[in-house]
């Protein structure tokens, strides 16, 4: 079975600190690996990720893959209230279709 | 301004009702997909479809049924069979794989879904 792990599930920092996200998985028909960010309704895109040991970058936010060991982190640096947010990973598979398996999502908040 | 929308935000429905609720998308997208989201979890796929007239089950479709008549639209149907169904649903569609492109999939804002 085609399982995503994040951790933690919950996080509770100060505004300025750096925080690190992680997402393992164990899939069959690894195609890619996606972070969104998901504050009240729709996710939104943050990155895709297909090759390992390159580092996605957009502005405080970063992410590498490890396809090797299996995970991915997603970095915050500088931290704002407004990164409150839950953050999903997704692993996206080639079975015919372009389907994503997430994980359980981590829920960060930023207090000032 | 191109984008997924989905209505009703909020539904409330009784036992033992079918209720339809609406995705459509100008982004001229491919492939569409329905997901459930409950407290806690993450997504999991409902139902996807790869080009008009056609879709397949996702990991969850037991009582569950869509459509694909059209390119932009693609309703899910909660129907009495569907033993939990109070839950978010979220719709996505992305460019798909039919155009040899792997892009991102991109989200409606939900329907919040309630069985009274």
């Amino acid at each position: 079975e085609d399982k995503v792990v994040q951790s933690p599930l919950s996080l509770v920092v100060h505004e300025g600190d750096t925080v690190t996200l992680n997402c393992s998985y164990e899939v069959t028909n690894f195609r890619s690996l996606l972070w969104y960010k998901q504050e009240k309704k729709a996710p939104t895109f943050l990155f895709m990720l297909t090759s390992s040991g390159i580092e996605k970058k957009s502005g405080r936010l970063s992410s590498i893959l490890d396809k090797k060991e299996l995970f991915s982190i997603l970095n915050i640096t500088a931290t704002q209230t407004g990164d409150s947010a839950v953050y999903l990973c997704a692993v996206g598979l080639i079975q015919g279709a372009q389907k994503l398996v997430f994980g359980q999502g981590t829920r960060l908040t930023i207090n000032p | 301004d191109g984008g997924i929308t989905q209505s009703p935000k909020y539904l409330f429905r009784k036992e033992g009702q079918n209720v339809t609720l609406s995705c459509e998308q100008n982004l001229n997208h491919d492939a569409m997909y329905w997901y459930r989201q409950d407290p806690g979890q993450g997504l999991r796929l409902i139902y996807y479809s790869q080009i008009v007239n056609d879709f397949q089950k996702g990991d969850i479709a037991e009582g569950y049924s869509v459509s694909r008549e059209k390119k932009e639209s693609f309703p899910l149907t909660v129907t009495s069979a569907q033993k939990n169904p109070t839950a978010f649903y979220l719709c996505a569609s992305s460019i798909g794989l039919l155009r040899g492109v792997y892009k991102e999939q991109f989200f409606g804002p939900g329907t919040r879904l309630t069985v009274l």
